[in-house]
């Protein structure tokens, strides 16, 4: 089936620091992947959808000069948390569905997610 | 935009037993309504999804049920085991390839042998 692949699983580092993650689908191409962000015990909040070749859509609230989205190719997008800070501290899931077409009977699938922790 | 609700916010069963969660949307024009399952640490896993053409869809001990009328949708378990235990997520969507799952807030249940 389907894989969606993350990385890294988990990091730790300095406030201040600018963190990247990796988010691949292994067998399919996908056109939009979409990132996530999850806090302890709580549902899952779409934080933006990234289309390959354009610009990300971000959704209310999230600042996209924080949240930096790169979707270069149709297998890979990653999101860079810029001077993060103690607050972004949080498990950040992406997700991808397979197929290019406006209408596809494919599911999402989802990576495993990245915990990330700013001291 | 679509809002998902979601009931209960803990259960817990006996093994054996069966579960109910229940879900509501308010978004007439989603058509595609999955349900996945999150254990602690990873990523939301799919386990069942039904489309708004059917009203009904079971896989082995699991089924869905669909109104659309009503804009709700339900995932039931059978038999549960403990390894049914986990935090287990609806979500509503336009089936647009470019369009995003919207979550209920999540059940976590609990079953006891």
């Amino acid at each position: 089936g389907a894989v969606v692949s993350q990385h890294p699983s988990w990091v730790i580092c300095k406030s201040g620091t600018s963190v990247k993650i990796e988010c691949r689908s292994l067998d399919f191409q996908a056109t939009t992947m979409f990132w996530y962000r999850q806090f302890p015990k709580q549902s899952l909040m779409l934080m933006a959808t990234s289309n390959e070749g354009s610009k990300a859509t971000y959704e209310q609230g999230v600042e996209k000069d924080k949240f930096l989205i790169n979707h270069a190719s149709l297998t890979l997008s990653t999101l860079t948390v810029t001077s993060a800070h103690p607050e972004d501290s949080s498990f950040y899931i992406c997700s991808a569905r397979d197929g290019g077409q406006v209408y596809s009977n494919q599911p999402q699938h989802f990576g495993d997610g990245t915990r990330l922790s700013i001291l | 935009g679509e809002n998902v609700e979601q009931h209960p916010s803990t259960l817990s069963v006996q093994e054996g037993d069966s579960a109910v969660i229940k879900c509501t949307y308010s978004d007439s024009a989603s058509n595609y309504f999955p349900w996945y399952k999150q254990e602690l640490g990873k990523g939301p896993q799919l386990i069942i999804d039904i489309r708004s053409n059917v009203g009904e869809k079971k896989d082995q001990r699991i089924a869905v049920t669909l109104n659309k009328t009503a804009k709700h949708f339900s995932l039931h378990i059978t038999e549960t085991q403990p390894e049914d235990s986990a935090v287990y997520f609806c979500a509503a969507s336009r089936s647009q390839a470019g369009t995003a799952l919207i979550f209920g807030k999540g059940t976590t249940l609990s079953v006891s042998s």
